[in-house]
């Protein structure tokens, strides 16, 4: 089963930032966040991944609460290609074989 | 650049038959598993492997055989097909060694088992 927490589903505005959600409550300390999505009817795509600092890159950023029982993925303007599930996931830097996708969030962006 | 290439992409089996489901990658990577998708449900590992010559089990691998004989390609053998099957085969690979977890998908496969 999946170790992190997302609510099922989310609904965001076109051009504005959307904020997904994510609890890790059985993280360690040395796994890291990483974020998938999943556009309907295609393959997941790697997002973004971090330890416990934020990250930002082309695609989206990534806030990791300190106790880093928390994360947020930030898209900053979304558009309705967005629409898809984002699945957040708790890795291991690199190393684990195994990764578990949950049922992710789906976000749903509306004109 | 291909990336992960996934063939065939639909496929309808009656009960009983076998088939491959291929998958290649251009990108010289040594980590390449097969999930399966069904409704509502996540992504599950069905096999990995970490390298050519080398490959393992996942969370459902029951009813399924891989092989890795080159580094490119990592094809799904189902032995004898059944209706519970009936799913979404996405493959993936990644770089490996310090970078598992970042995959790469192929475009999917949707197999019916009749």
């Amino acid at each position: 089963d999946a170790k992190t927490t997302q609510p099922p589903s989310m609904d965001c505005a076109e051009g504005r930032a959307a904020n997904l959600p994510c609890n890790h409550s059985t993280i360690s300390g040395n796994e890291y966040v990483y974020w998938y999505r999943q556009i309907h009817s295609q393959g997941p795509q790697y997002i973004i991944h971090g330890l416990k600092n934020n990250e930002t890159n082309e695609m989206a950023s990534l806030i990791i609460t300190e106790d880093r029982k928390s994360s947020t993925l930030i898209l900053p303007h979304a558009t309705l290609r967005d629409t898809a599930v984002y699945y957040c996931i708790d890795g291991s830097g690199g190393s684990n074989y195994k990764l578990t996708f949950g049922k992710g969030t789906l976000l749903t962006v509306n004109p | 650049n291909a990336g992960v290439t996934q063939t065939p992409k639909f496929q309808v089996l009656k009960t009983g038959q076998s088939m491959t489901l291929q998958c290649a990658q251009d990108m010289n990577h040594e980590y390449m598993s097969w999930y399966r998708q069904d409704p509502g449900m996540g992504l599950r590992l069905i096999h990995y492997s970490v390298g050519a010559g080398i490959t393992d089990q996942g969370e459902v691998p029951n009813g399924y055989n891989v092989s890795r004989s080159t580094t490119e390609d990592f094809p799904l053998r189902l032995l004898s097909a059944a209706p519970s099957q009936t799913s979404v085969y996405f493959c993936a690979s990644s770089p490996g060694w310090t970078d598992y977890e970042k995959l790469f998908f192929g475009s999917g496969t949707q197999l019916s088992v009749l």
